[in-house]
């Protein structure tokens, strides 16, 4: 099955400041790659996405970045704010019917003011 | 617009005790719906998920059971809790894009 790896497991950053998260898949047949932002008690929210045909999708202060080659994709933040604050996690989907996702196992991020 | 639906919203349950948590959705029809653990301070896991009414696939072998009764309606159960049963579940939903969304979870806590 589909495995999943995130790093780094925390981060911390300047308000202001850009922050980088990583994330490896294991089954070149993924084709669905989700960013989900959690804060605290709180269920995750799909914050953005980006599907196998493209390479980079851009949303005002996120982007995602996908290499197929090399099975990883990334989620960018530039001017970070102390809201951003929050667990970040990436997923992969198999294919499927059923349109599973494999999670990564989480970024903490905290930007400091 | 589509609405996800989970009650209760926390549970305290003494070990051994049977466990039942409700999602519904509402706003569209034939979802794929599943179920998701989070311990605490850790990532999701698929615990169940589900293409139809009667149709449920297991992720991962435990004490826990599906069942989805209705076309908008996936129940969580359980006859016996353990200890390692506690956790944040979480319900989510998808049609025929791919975004998948969640429910507003249930604390459980197993005493």
């Amino acid at each position: 099955g589909e495995n999943v790896e995130q790093h780094p497991s925390t981060l911390s950053v300047q308000e202001g400041d850009s922050a980088v998260i990583k994330c490896t898949y294991s089954d070149s047949a993924s084709n669905y790659f989700p960013w989900y932002k959690q804060e605290l008690g709180k269920r995750p929210q799909l914050i953005i996405d980006i599907r196998s045909n493209v390479g980079e999708k851009k949303d005002q202060r996120i982007a995602v970045t996908l290499n197929k080659t090399a099975k990883h994709f990334s989620l960018h933040i530039t001017e970070t704010q102390p809201e951003d604050s929050a667990v970040y996690f990436c997923a992969a989907m198999s294919t499927g019917s059923a349109r599973q996702l494999t999670f990564g196992s989480g970024t903490q991020l905290t930007v400091l003011p | 617009s589509q609405t996800i639906h989970q009650w209760p919203a926390t549970l305290v349950q003494p070990v051994g005790s049977p466990l039942s948590l409700e999602c519904t959705v509402e706003g569209t029809s034939n979802p794929n719906l599943y179920w998701y653990r989070q311990a605490a301070g850790r990532g999701l896991q698929l615990l169940f998920y589900s293409v139809g009414i009667g149709q449920i696939s297991s992720e991962v072998p435990q004490n826990l059971s599906a069942s989805r009764p209705q076309d908008r309606q996936f129940i969580l159960s359980s006859k016996k809790l353990l200890l390692s049963d506690s956790g944040f579940y979480l319900c989510a939903w998808s049609v025929s894009s791919y975004e998948q969304y969640f429910g507003p979870g249930t604390r459980l806590t197993v005493t």
